[in-house]
């Protein structure tokens, strides 16, 4: 059984570029998060998508954003990157059961480096 | 609006001895409360969670946590740690009803020989 999966894994871009991150969420999993980690702290949530929704955002400017596929996947882009945005980009997924107590499982992450 | 504060930023610890890390949360609600370990270069693993109940929880690797919600605490505890707990423990809470995870900032557990 598949976990949640990454990619990529790391990667290193200008100030001022796009990145775009991607996640597969385990099996049977239809909710997807994602949360920023910079060094030395907590993870910090972005935004969750259910049914190819956004529907919770954490106080990100918009240049996050985000888009959730029929397969549940999902990718998360930066816009015009700032080296604030350097950190450990988490993908988290849980099953949607109508409560928030579920448990979330997290990938390994995409370390992202902005120079 | 809900804040998680783990209120060690590092513990050191011989191996064999009892350990404790500490985590305070504050919520107008109800909430749902967790601890995850992250080992070095790798994602986050659940130890434990609270969602109702008992208030006295147990993990995996042979740590418990204890709700406490007049003190509106869920600190984790192990007996005897072992190095391999060598790793930064996080604390989060889930506001009942909501749909986002707050993290506390990340206590380091440095278990010595």
């Amino acid at each position: 059984d598949a976990g949640v999966t990454q990619s990529p894994t790391h990667l290193i871009k200008t100030r001022g570029q796009q990145v775009t991150l991607r996640c597969s969420p385990k099996s049977g999993h239809d909710t997807v998060s994602w949360y920023q980690q910079a060094l030395g702290q907590g993870p910090q949530f972005i935004f969750q998508y259910y049914e190819e929704e956004e529907r919770q955002r954490g106080n990100f400017p918009d240049r996050f954003s985000g888009h959730q596929f029929p397969n549940y996947s999902s990718e998360l882009n930066v816009n015009a990157l700032l080296l604030g945005d350097s950190a450990l980009y988490l993908c988290a997924s849980s099953l949607e059961r109508g409560t928030s107590g579920n448990t979330i499982y997290f990938g390994e992450g995409s370390w992202l480096t902005v120079v | 609006a809900q804040s998680v504060t783990q209120l060690d930023s590092q513990v050191p610890v011989f191996e064999e001895a009892p350990v404790e890390l500490r985590c305070n949360y504050s919520s107008s609600v109800s909430v749902y409360l967790f601890w995850y370990v992250q080992y070095p270069n790798q994602g986050l693993q659940l130890l434990l969670k609270y969602l109702s109940g008992s208030t006295l929880v147990k993990g995996i690797n042979g740590f418990e946590a204890e709700f406490n919600k007049s003190q509106t605490s869920f600190h984790l505890r192990k007996p005897s740690v072992h190095i391999s707990d060598t790793a930064e423990y996080f604390c989060a809470v889930t506001e009942g009803g909501g749909f986002k995870t707050i993290f506390g900032a990340g206590t380091r557990l440095f278990v010595k020989a």
